[in-house]
């Protein structure tokens, strides 16, 4: 099946310092990827959504300018926490579309704990 | 913006019992998911329901999506420790809309079955 790779799991930072996490979808091209935060115990909050070779639409609340996006091919999202803050550690999430179907499939990465010192 | 209620928040039952989680919404979804997340991994399809009135049944998951298409529940016959896990239900958030993507999650259901 569909597999979405997500790198690093894990990553402990310095508070100042910035974080790339990568998406990558492994055997299918992925239309559109969506970037998530989740917070212990709790649900799934979306933050942005990401297309290839355009910018990524934030959802209102979301820094744009520290919580950068690129999506440069049909295969590979990132995400990069800016001057990264102990506030800002959390599971980050990405899911890719497949297709461009109605009902088309998503599927999710594994995740990456953020953990800010 | 759509809003998913999902109830209850915490579930904690011994094994061999039955339990039911609810995702309720005042708006009408033309599909809803269902996802079990363990920690520290991202959360995996159960099942997709796009009919109102619609019922899947996945081994011991059973799983309803209400017939005005504004509610869906899931059904654990004879909880199992494997079924321990992060539930939650999901819908486009356009509303009425169909599956672009972009996701609405409830808050969850923490489900501890204990052996």
């Amino acid at each position: 099946g569909a597999v979405v790779s997500q790198h690093p799991s894990w990553v402990i930072c310095k508070s100042g310092t910035s974080v790339k996490i990568e998406c990558r979808s492994l055997d299918f091209q992925a239309t559109t990827m969506f970037w998530y935060r989740q917070f212990p115990k709790q649900s799934l909050m979306l933050m942005a959504t990401s297309n290839e070779g355009s910018k990524a639409t934030y959802e209102q609340g979301v820094e744009k300018d520290k919580f950068l996006i690129n999506h440069a091919s049909l295969t590979l999202s990132t995400l990069t926490v800016t001057s990264a803050h102990p506030e800002d550690s959390s599971f980050y999430i990405c899911s890719a579309r497949e297709g461009w179907g109605s009902h088309s499939p998503l599927h999710f990465g594994n995740g990456t704990r953020l953990t800010v010192t | 913006t759509q809003l998913l209620e999902q109830s209850p928040q915490f579930l904690s039952i011994q094994e061999g019992e039955n339990l039911t989680v609810y995702c309720n919404s005042s708006s009408v979804f033309s599909s809803l998911q269902w996802y079990r997340q363990e920690p520290g991994e991202g959360p995996v399809l159960l099942v997709t329901v796009v009919t109102g009135g619609e019922v899947k049944k996945l081994k011991r998951l059973t799983f309803q999506f209400g017939d005005a298409r504004k509610d869906s529940s899931l059904h654990i016959t004879a909880a199992q420790p494997g079924d321990t896990g992060l539930y939650l239900c999901a819908g486009p958030r356009a509303p009425g809309g169909t599956s672009y993507g972009k996701l609405t999650f409830g808050q969850g259901t923490i489900l501890t079955v204990h052996p």
